[in-house]
């Protein structure tokens, strides 16, 4: 079975910090990683995508893949309490272009 | 703005009363998925649709049905529900150059 694995945290660190999430996935054939963001009733929300080994930027945001270890992260830097939230990472089925399996997600949670 | 419509946001059924969740788009994206979240769990595709192709998850109850009239709208039906399908219900559109799917706000089925 095709799975995306998460720690569930929470991950708990303290303001202007930088927080590090984590997710590993068992299909190799997988081509297109995400990471949306979830707050607490709320629906996910998009807020980085990664095709490539190697690190893209946004903003504050860093995603990193590692192909060969499946293995892609999310750093965000300069953590703010607004980013409290639980992150899911998302991976594409490797025979489908379109079809997303999520991780179960990390929580997140950013000390004043 | 184009976006991912649900309605209701919220949904109070009975047990086994039949209840339908809606979801319209303006992406004119042509797929679109229905998503069971349930408390700190990942999304758990039940099908998709391909534009008219219906496609659904081998482990989606036979309790759940969906239609989709046009390009812009999607159902979910809920044939009988119990008390194990209270969780969020999450619509979502992607395409072919889409990155990513657009989630709708969600629906927060309730079944007392």
């Amino acid at each position: 079975q095709k799975e995306v694995e998460q720690n569930s945290g929470p991950l708990s660190v303290p303001e202007g910090a930088i927080a590090s999430l984590n997710c590993t996935y068992s299909d190799r054939g997988s081509q297109s990683f995400f990471w949306y963001r979830q707050y607490s009733g709320k629906s996910p929300e998009l807020i980085m995508f990664i095709y490539s080994n190697g690190d893209k930027e946004d903003g504050r945001f860093t995603a990193q893949l590692n192909k060969a270890s499946q293995y892609v992260s999310l750093l965000i830097r300069d953590s703010q309490p607004s980013d409290s939230a639980t992150y899911l990472c998302a991976v594409n089925e490797g025979d489908s272009s379109y079809k997303l399996i999520f991780g179960s997600g990390t929580r997140l949670l950013v000390r004043p | 703005d184009a976006m991912v419509i649900q309605n209701p946001r919220y949904q109070v059924t009975q047990f086994g009363k039949p209840v339908t969740l809606s979801c319209s788009q303006t992406l004119n994206h042509n797929v679109m998925y229905w998503y069971q979240q349930k408390s700190s769990q990942a999304p758990k595709l039940l099908f998709h649709y391909y534009d008219k192709d219906f496609n659904n998850e081998a482990d989606t109850p036979d309790n759940f049905q969906s239609r989709r009239p046009n390009t812009s709208f999607c159902f979910l039906d809920i044939r009988s529900p119990g008390l194990g399908d209270a969780a969020m219900y999450l619509c979502a559109t992607s395409s072919r150059t889409a990155q990513g799917y657009t989630f709708g706000s969600g629906t927060r089925l309730t079944v007392v």
